[in-house]
């Protein structure tokens, strides 16, 4: 059963410094990979995603994400964090085939002035 | 394109009620998910539907949540009776069969149960 971890539950930063969300996968096959950041009591909104080819996708609001299949990891990245970026950031492993996602828990995002 | 839309967006009942959630995908898309997100978790599928079939509802607590999706637009999730540790935002999400480039869902806003 595939499954996603995200060890980091809440995380700090300040205003303009740089940003890693961790995550880790357990999947079969070839993963879809997949973050969402959710603000306050908002739905989930794509940040970007991996199927294939270049491993370093870039997405919306400034983000990236490195797929490293050695290390079984999407890690998300930001060079620099504005205030709005506070939220709660989810990753997610798909199956193409059945088009279920798996969600890992989350961890909440501070941004302290 | 208009999102997925849901409806309400808040509902606090006592426990033992009922509730129904309402949720209308994005036109076209031919799959339409339920999640359910308790607080400080991540989102849990509770069923699937391919059009107006399930695809998937082993996660539903089917003794007391029932879901369906008439005509394969529109679907609605009902809790009857609710218990206290339903209380959760429940997402509906919807994407486009087969679509490999825009592979991905689109989420609602979501409905935060409260059950008191």
């Amino acid at each position: 059963a595939q499954s996603v971890t995200q060890p980091d539950i809440h995380i700090t930063v300040s205003e303009g410094a740089s940003l890693e969300l961790r995550c880790n996968y357990s999947y079969g096959a070839t993963p879809y990979l997949f973050w969402y950041v959710q603000s306050p009591g908002q739905g989930l909104q794509l940040l970007l995603k991996y199927f294939s080819g270049d491993t370093l996708v870039q997405g919306i609001k400034g983000f990236e994400a490195e797929f490293k299949r050695s290390q079984s990891s999407f890690n998300l990245r930001k060079p620099s964090v504005h205030w709005s970026d506070a939220a709660e950031y989810f990753c997610a492993v798909g199956d193409f085939g059945n088009e279920k996602l798996t969600f890992g828990t989350g961890t909440r995002l501070t941004i302290i002035p | 394109e208009a999102g997925v839309a849901q409806s309400p967006r808040y509902k606090i009942i006592e426990k033992r009620q009922s509730v129904a959630f309402w949720c209308n995908p994005i036109s076209g898309h031919a799959t339409l998910y339920w999640y359910q997100q308790i607080l400080g978790q991540g989102p849990k599928l509770l069923i699937q539907f391919q059009n107006n079939g399930v695809v998937d509802d082993s996660q539903l607590p089917k003794d007391r949540f029932s879901a369906e999706r008439l005509k394969g637009v529109d679907s609605t999730l009902k809790i009857q009776p609710a218990k206290l540790e339903d209380s959760a935002v429940y997402l509906c999400a919807s994407s486009a069969l087969g679509d490999r480039t825009n592979y991905g869902y689109t989420f609602g806003s979501g409905t935060r149960l409260t059950v008191v």
